[in-house]
């Protein structure tokens, strides 16, 4: 079964920018998509389809995809922004999730 | 804007049938493009998707959990509905209802706020 690789923490000063990775296998070839979850709250869908931002989602959130890793890109961190973060893929009718990536600020 | 409501019973008894239903509202459930997914997350673990349901009966499931699981789409209701059986205490979970919208992939569009499920005698 294909598998995500994720980080398991980032850490970013407030104010700068992290990058969270997403690997697997050609993952360049598939459509990545991208979760924040905060503490006690659902998921929310913040980057569909590698690069593209749902209504609501700040330009500070992006996605690119290529090189054999998916990024998701936040920009100018923000406290709010601390939060655990999902990449997500569909491949032979399943949907596969990374195992996530905690994102702290400091 | 389609909002969803996860309803159920919080404990169940091991051996047991764990029943949920998820209640769409803001939206029909009758989209096409729209699969009704649920998704679990065990205490401070990562997202398991266990599998979805399409109006018109089509369903696919988490290989890992095919045997034991049922899914369905009530549209008279404007409901969907998950049944897992046998359960054991790895089932404890927040499960969550989901709105995926699928074309050449899926994405988890809309999310329910969760229901937690404890599995327990």
């Amino acid at each position: 079964s294909y598998e995500l690789t994720q980080p398991l923490s980032v850490s970013v000063a407030l104010g700068q920018t992290a990058k969270i990775t997403c690997g697997g296998n050609n993952v360049e070839t598939k459509t990545v998509h991208w979760y924040q979850q905060k503490p006690g709250q659902a998921p929310v869908l913040v980057i569909y389809r590698d690069t593209n931002r749902p209504s609501g989602i700040p330009d500070r959130f992006s996605g690119s995809n290529s090189g054999s890793t998916a990024t998701l890109t936040v920009s100018r961190v923000q406290a709010g922004d601390e939060a655990d973060y999902y990449c997500q893929v569909w491949d032979s009718s399943t949907v596969v999730f990374g195992g996530g990536t905690k994102v702290i600020v400091l | 804007q389609v909002q969803l409501q996860e309803s159920g019973p919080g404990l169940v008894k091991p051996s047991q049938t764990l029943s949920l239903t998820c209640t769409v509202s803001g939206g029909s459930v009758s989209s096409g493009s729209y699969y009704w997914s649920w998704i679990r997350q065990p205490p401070g673990k990562g997202l398991e998707w266990i599998g979805y349901a399409h109006y018109t009966g089509n369903t696919d499931y988490n290989a890992s959990l095919k045997s034991r699981v049922t899914m369905s789409v009530d549209t008279t209701k404007k409901q969907f509905s998950l049944k897992l059986r046998s359960v054991t205490a790895a089932d404890t979970a927040m499960y969550y209802c989901v709105g995926s919208y699928c074309t050449s992939s899926c994405s988890m569009d809309v999310w329910g706020k969760g229901t937690t499920v404890t599995v327990s005698s």
